[in-house]
């Protein structure tokens, strides 16, 4: 079956720089969202859309933004990037199914600023 | 708001015995709940979850979750543990409540060790 796909696996970037990630999600999954963890934290919700829409805004820096595109998939902008900006960067894409919301995730992109 | 916690940093049980990881949460109305793991630089796979019905969930590799609503728990737990069991846990909790968002919250994590 089809997971959600992030790229790039790994990113290093210096400080300043920019850095964009990209999520594709599960097809005909209606909702992505975006998580940041940090080194030994938990996940920390940042974004979500809704059909392309914002659908909830977490603690992302003003720094970042993030859009979902027609193909639903998603791209999380990072500019002016910070030693503290490296973490573990996760999507996940969620639908109703019935049964409830089932969220599946990305393996994530593991960002390192330098 | 929502929230999620889980007591325990590490919890620590040998091969071949029961295990439990505890999770308890907070919630406006009823709550969605996930248990996730996540291996060293790996992403989170989801393990099980409660919507609704039968309080006793069962799920991948053997574990299951009871959901204790006077409680508010949700543990996970094994009847016999592996090695290969020794991960990141995570639960996560999403409010019930039509029109609070759907994104999932996590508690901050327990690290599972099995020994032999």
């Amino acid at each position: 079956a089809a997971g959600v796909i992030q790229s790039p696996r790994h990113l290093i970037k210096e400080k300043r720089e920019t850095a964009t990630l990209k999520c594709y999600p599960i097809p005909r999954h209606d909702t992505v969202y975006w998580y940041q963890q940090g080194p030994g934290q938990d996940p920390q919700f940042l974004i979500s859309f809704y059909e392309k829409m914002q659908s909830d805004k977490g603690s992302i820096p003003d720094r970042f933004s993030a859009q979902q595109f027609s193909d639903y998939h998603s791209e999380l902008n990072m500019s002016s990037l910070e030693l503290g900006d490296s973490a573990l960067y996760f999507c996940a894409s969620s639908t109703w199914t019935g049964g409830g919301y089932g969220y599946t995730f990305g393996s994530g992109t593991r960002l390192t600023v330098v | 708001a929502q929230s999620v916690a889980q007591p325990e940093d590490q919890v620590n049980v040998a091969e071949g015995n029961p295990l439990t990881v505890k999770c308890t949460y907070s919630v406006s109305g009823n709550p969605y709940l996930f248990w996730y793991v996540q291996y060293p630089n790996r992403g989170l796979q989801f393990l099980l979850k409660y919507i609704t019905g039968d309080n006793l969930v069962k799920g991948s590799y053997g574990f299951e979750a009871e959901f204790n609503k006077s409680q508010t728990s949700f543990h996970l737990k094994k009847p016999s543990a592996l090695v290969s069991d020794s991960a990141l846990y995570f639960c996560a909790v999403r409010d019930g409540v039509t029109g609070g968002g759907n994104k999932l919250t996590f508690g901050t994590g327990t690290q599972l060790k099995v020994e032999l």
